[in-house]
């Protein structure tokens, strides 16, 4: 079974500043990484797909990066709103469906 | 809109069970496969099942395996997970999910709570 860590566990930065999430996997997951922000009180979002494609609606600041074992998600400039939890997740085998430990961003 | 709306949590007591529903709309739902991902407190997200755009399949998480059963009603939109012999850890928000190129998840439900407790 896949694992997947996430870095740092968390992260408090100021607004505009640049963040940047990492999700390592214990073995190649090709580019089949997701990341979700989930805010509290909140269903997750899904934010990028194929390590690299933005869903629908999302602002261009997200962006993803990576494949085979590491993968980087960069919010650009922090906006007040992006205070949220950030999971990757990986789809190249499966069941089960894993997701990582999460990386909980701060805006000070 | 797409929209995914969770019902039937609540509070058992240990071995008893529980049946949940998610009622869709916005969306051609015998094309999408359908997903339960549950997410205990203070914990991560947990993928727990998903039927097939047309039931035909099913697959489970290890963690829920012989206990749970994932269903689909095409007549009213609305994809159940049945749960049995429910145990304290299964206590969790239950996450009703679309989805996206088989295995990612682009619409989720608001969740249900679902408390397993004497």
């Amino acid at each position: 079974e896949i694992v997947l860590t996430q870095s740092p566990a968390t992260l408090s930065l100021s607004p505009g500043e640049r963040a940047t999430l990492s999700c390592r996997a214990s073995q190649s997951v090709g580019s089949f990484l997701a990341w979700y922000q989930e805010k509290a009180g909140q269903a997750p979002r899904l934010l990028i797909y194929d390590a690299s494609n933005r869903a629908t609606g999302i602002p261009a600041r997200f962006s993803g990066s990576g494949s085979g074992t590491d993968f980087t998600l960069t919010i650009s400039s922090l906006e007040p709103e992006d205070s949220a939890v950030y999971y990757c997740q990986q789809r190249r085998s499966w069941p089960p469906l894993i997701f990582g430990g999460g990386t909980k961003v701060e805006i000070k | 809109q797409v929209q995914l709306v969770e019902s039937g949590g609540g509070v058992v007591q240990p071995g008893r069970s529980l049946r949940l529903s998610c009622a869709t709309s916005g969306f051609t739902f015998s094309a999408y496969s359908l997903h339960w991902v549950r997410q205990a407190p203070g914990r991560r997200l947990e993928w727990v099942a998903v039927i097939s755009h047309d039931g035909s399949k099913t697959h489970y998480a290890d963690s829920v395996k012989g206990r749970v059963s994932i269903s689909r009603d095409s007549s009213r939109n609305t994809v159940y997970l049945q749960m049995n012999s429910l145990t304290a850890e299964d206590t969790a928000v239950y996450y009703c999910a679309r989805d996206r190129y088989w295995g990612f998840h682009d619409y989720w439900g608001q969740g249900t709570q679902v408390t397993v407790s004497s």
